[in-house]
């Protein structure tokens, strides 16, 4: 089993629609990553979060330590939010070296 | 402030052969990550240096291996390539070492013929 999982593996939606990608993990962490990769490779960052909730524009994270556990949700996509978002987790004792989840590929359609 | 940059930006290379692959951080960052990317196995650490010292490696052959300079520019070389080595090679800075936001650099991409 994984140490980072990620759900679902692809994701097709229509614009407007509500969006929820979801990650689990199963080790100790000191912060969990959300990152944005577009074909051709550049990946973005959008959220680092060791607790909580963060907003930034039409994209949410949320982290659950407890149930080890996080969510990325994009209200109202539009085709430019399709990509791949791929969760990435730090261990308490790994420094800055990151784990990742396989990604989600996502098609948002006009 | 300019964002990390990698060159080069596509390389091919024979099975045997060595390469080398540079990455330099966004200004003052001296912390600086290297990541390899395949389709079979994904995004995978391969390791971080800063104030030139490799402070974390993955699980790599030693045919990977690294270095930073004092300016905090980091190099990447593999020896003895392998058609499995084909991938998009991806470094990453950060302010300093832990807890810190990481930049990623547009990347790398290797193939082996």
């Amino acid at each position: 089993k994984n140490e980072v999982e990620q759900s679902p593996q692809n994701l097709t939606a229509q614009e407007g629609e509500f969006i929820t990608i979801n990650c689990s993990y199963s080790v100790g962490i000191s912060a969990l990553h959300w990152l944005q990769q577009h074909p051709g490779g550049g990946i973005v960052s959008l959220f680092m979060l060791s607790s909580g909730k963060k907003k930034h524009g039409r994209l949410i994270a949320t982290i659950n330590i407890q149930e080890k556990h996080s969510s990325l949700h994009i209200t109202a996509s539009h085709p430019r939010d399709s990509a791949v978002y791929i969760c990435a987790v730090r261990g308490e004792t790994s420094g800055s070296r990151l784990t990742f989840g396989e990604g989600t590929q996502l098609t948002v359609n006009p | 402030k300019a964002g990390v940059t990698q060159t080069p930006r596509y390389l091919i290379k024979t099975r045997g052969q060595q390469v080398t692959l540079s990455c330099s951080p966004i200004s003052g960052h001296r912390s600086v990550s290297w990541y390899q990317q395949t389709p079979g196995q994904g995004l995978q650490f391969l390791f971080e240096y800063f104030s030139e010292t490799q402070r974390n490696k993955g699980n790599f052959p030693g045919r990977f291996s690294g270095r930073q300079f004092s300016n905090s520019r980091s190099e990447m070389n593999v020896s003895t390539l392998e058609l499995g080595d084909s991938a998009l090679y991806l470094c990453a800075s950060s302010l300093s070492t832990g807890l810190r936001e990481q930049y990623f650099g547009p990347g790398t991409r290797l193939t082996v013929t």
